[in-house]
């Protein structure tokens, strides 16, 4: 079965700087999507970037890079100028291509704090 | 585009009544829609996936009798807690996904659903 880990329950950073947020999942399946969503107070989910699995480029979108380590089934996510509007629960999600189910599997999510 | 509604947003219920909530996607239509549950600072835990036009299929430990889920059309998804009580207090979000299985799940506002 495939798991999530999100070992880091909370993470500050002050604003205007970068702060990475871990992710490590376990899986047999070699064709796979890897997530990031952010839900802020409102609890809305909102996707903040995606990967897949067989490219090699590590994903960006503006300010949010990830390092996707694939041998090492890492997938981190790093927020450059941080900004107060970035405080929320970060989840990494793991979406399995090749099982035929398709389903989404959550981490236990990071809350980042942004400090003035 | 891609927007998925849910209503009610915040339901208060006395225990031993149902409860309906709606998930709708508004501008795509969506084969499959996923049903989590969130308890407090935890994170996504899927209850069952629906599908338009035959039976939900349920996570292991969710009560089909309990929540049921009805998919009678591409656009709408219900979840009903029958009977509900105290325990099923909790945070309940939709998704569905557009087009093709590689498009990324879009989640709706979530339902607070309350049971006093």
């Amino acid at each position: 079965a495939q798991t999530v880990t999100q070992s880091q329950p909370e993470m500050s950073v002050q604003e205007a700087e970068t702060v990475t947020l871990s992710c490590t999942y376990d899986t047999s399946e070699s064709d796979y999507y890897l997530f990031w969503y952010k839900q802020p107070p409102s609890r809305q989910m909102i996707l903040v970037i995606r990967q897949e699995a067989y490219k090699q480029q590590n994903a960006t979108e503006n300010r949010f890079s990830v390092n996707f380590q694939k041998a090492a089934k890492s997938f981190s996510l790093k927020i450059s100028d941080s900004q107060l509007g970035d405080a929320a629960m970060y989840f990494c999600a793991y979406r399995g291509l090749t099982s035929g189910t398709y389903k989404y599997i959550f981490g236990t999510g990071t809350r980042l704090k942004v400090l003035a | 585009g891609a927007v998925v509604s849910q209503h009610p947003s915040w339901v208060i219920c006395k225990s031993g009544t149902s409860v309906k909530i709606e998930c709708r996607s508004l501008d795509f239509q969506a084969t499959t829609m996923f049903w989590y549950r969130q308890f407090p600072k935890q994170s996504l835990m899927l209850m069952a996936t629906s599908n338009e036009g035959s039976k939900a299929t349920y996570e292991q430990g969710v009560e089909k009798d309990k929540f049921l889920i009805n998919h009678a059309s591409l656009t709408l998804s219900t979840l009903t807690v029958t009977s509900a009580h105290p325990e099923d207090s909790s945070f309940y979000i939709c998704s569905a996904r557009p087009g093709q299985v590689r498009t990324p799940l879009h989640f709706g506002n979530g339902t607070r659903l309350t049971v006093t």
